[in-house]
């Protein structure tokens, strides 16, 4: 299967924890979004990197998210001192610049903070 | 933050039926995707769509990106049991930073 790849699936945590997702692209991509997902909501928008760059941050990305690629290749999502209100679907999304942009996602982490 | 038009939030149909979801925006994009999502898992590409006017076919499905570039439509003809699910419409302008905006999605339910 050569398409996006995230870890865990599925998150529990209790308030306070940190927590920390990865996400494998599509080898290819140079592009990678990261976008979260409440109930009853489209994805939004959180973070992408081009390359190993960090380009782009939504305000949605409060001080207590961090995002790395530090390689250009996978990436990670962390959340420090985590709130009942991070509970939520984190998407990631590859795509490669230049052949239309069109993202492809992953399966979701789903974060659950107790 | 800015998000799509996607109306009603949810459809009943038909097993057999055409159905036929539209997407409006207050802005300009100069890509329209649709996407289809199954409970607990990440959104599926079914349509992407890069120029106005164009009309593009994947199986059954059929989609329009709008000549005024803020709407979408997507139709699902002879609809069928594993059509069920959500359907999100989603804006792309290409370029620096090529970020998603999505509607609200609508839900699709199918009776056998």
């Amino acid at each position: 299967d050569t398409g996006v790849s995230q870890d865990p699936r599925h998150k529990i945590t209790k308030r306070g924890q940190n927590v920390t997702f990865r996400c494998d692209p599509i080898s290819e991509h140079n592009r990678l979004y990261w976008y979260r997902q409440t109930l009853g909501q489209g994805p939004e928008f959180l973070t992408y990197f081009q390359n190993e760059a960090q380009l782009e941050k939504s305000r949605l990305l409060s001080d207590r998210f961090s995002a790395e690629r530090p390689k250009g290749s996978f990436s990670t999502l962390e959340i420090q001192r985590t709130e009942q209100g991070d509970s939520a679907m984190y998407l990631c999304a590859s795509s490669l610049q230049g052949a239309g942009d069109t993202q492809y996602f992953g399966p979701g982490t789903r974060l659950t903070v107790l | 933050g800015q998000q799509l038009n996607q109306s009603p939030q949810s459809m009943f149909i038909q097993e057999g039926e055409d159905v036929s979801m539209n997407c409006t925006s207050s802005s300009i994009f100069n890509t329209w995707l649709w996407y289809k999502q199954d409970p607990g898992e990440g959104p599926v590409l079914l349509i992407a769509l890069y120029k106005a006017g164009e009309l593009t076919s994947n199986g059954r499905l059929t989609a329009q990106f709008g000549i005024t570039r803020k709407d979408s439509f997507l139709n699902i003809s002879a609809s069928i049991p594993s059509d069920v699910g959500i359907y999100f419409c989603a804006g792309q302008l290409t370029g620096a930073n090529s970020k998603l905006t999505f509607g609200k999605g609508i839900t699709l339910s199918v009776r056998p």
